[in-house]
């Protein structure tokens, strides 16, 4: 049983178009994650959301917005998707409070390539 | 912003070399650092958590040791395996709070 699954894991996809990924956790945490892992591989904070209420917005252009139905499912939502956004798409969740404590559990994440 | 720093980049050693890598981070306002492994296609796996000044953790053939006054952290493995290759991630947080800022992460293969 995946503990946070990601899907897909790989799109590819055309500049201009709308795509989203989708993040599911079953492991009853409270608080979900978006990271990027930018072109020089670093993990990047893009949400954070506590109970389906968005808690952390790094800067990350208007064109992402994600998406909490309920507090086991956090989707990243993709507009008008440019050459850029290539990259590395991973959520994590982890019990609120104790992310600093026991850390995260991820995804096995989401390869999008812009073309 | 948060500077987390993981050294060297890329590591290559022969099967059975020990070998370390470093993390540095903020030292002031420390609340956590953490380790994780991360092999390719896979998704990070959290290996150890420190809290405390002087904290030394193990596990298996791989330890780490954290000194939150000069801000760093070494990661230790002994006697490298061609299984231990992967990527290995260090993550702070300056409080209690949900989020980790990750370093770039040391890339370790082990040739058999």
């Amino acid at each position: 049983d995946t503990a946070v699954s990601q899907t897909p894991k790989y799109l590819v996809t055309q500049m201009g178009n709308d795509k989203s990924i989708k993040c599911e956790q079953n492991l009853g945490h409270d608080t979900m994650y978006w990271y990027k892992q930018d072109s020089k591989k670093f993990l990047k904070i893009m949400f954070s959301y506590n109970n389906k209420e968005l808690i952390i917005n790094e800067t990350v252009p208007n064109r992402f917005s994600p998406k909490s139905p309920d507090k086991a499912h956090l989707n990243l939502h993709i507009n008008s998707l440019e050459l850029g956004d290539s990259a590395v798409y991973f959520c994590a969740s982890s019990r609120v409070g104790t992310a600093a404590n026991y850390g995260y559990t991820f995804g096995s994440g989401t390869r999008l390539t812009v073309v | 912003i948060l500077n987390v720093e993981q050294s060297p980049q890329s590591l290559h050693v022969q099967e059975g070399d020990s070998t370390n890598f470093t993390c540095s981070f903020p030292s002031s306002n420390f609340y956590a650092l953490h380790w994780y492994r991360w092999e390719t296609a896979k998704s990070p796996e959290a290996l150890f958590v420190m809290t405390l000044n002087g904290d030394e953790k193990k596990k298996g053939r791989i330890s780490a040791t954290l000194n939150t006054k000069e801000g760093y952290s070494y990661l230790y493995i002994k006697g490298s395996q061609p299984e231990d290759s992967a990527t290995y991630l260090c993550a702070f947080t300056n409080n209690a709070g949900n989020m980790l800022t990750f370093g770039g992460g040391t890339r370790l293969m082990v040739k058999p």
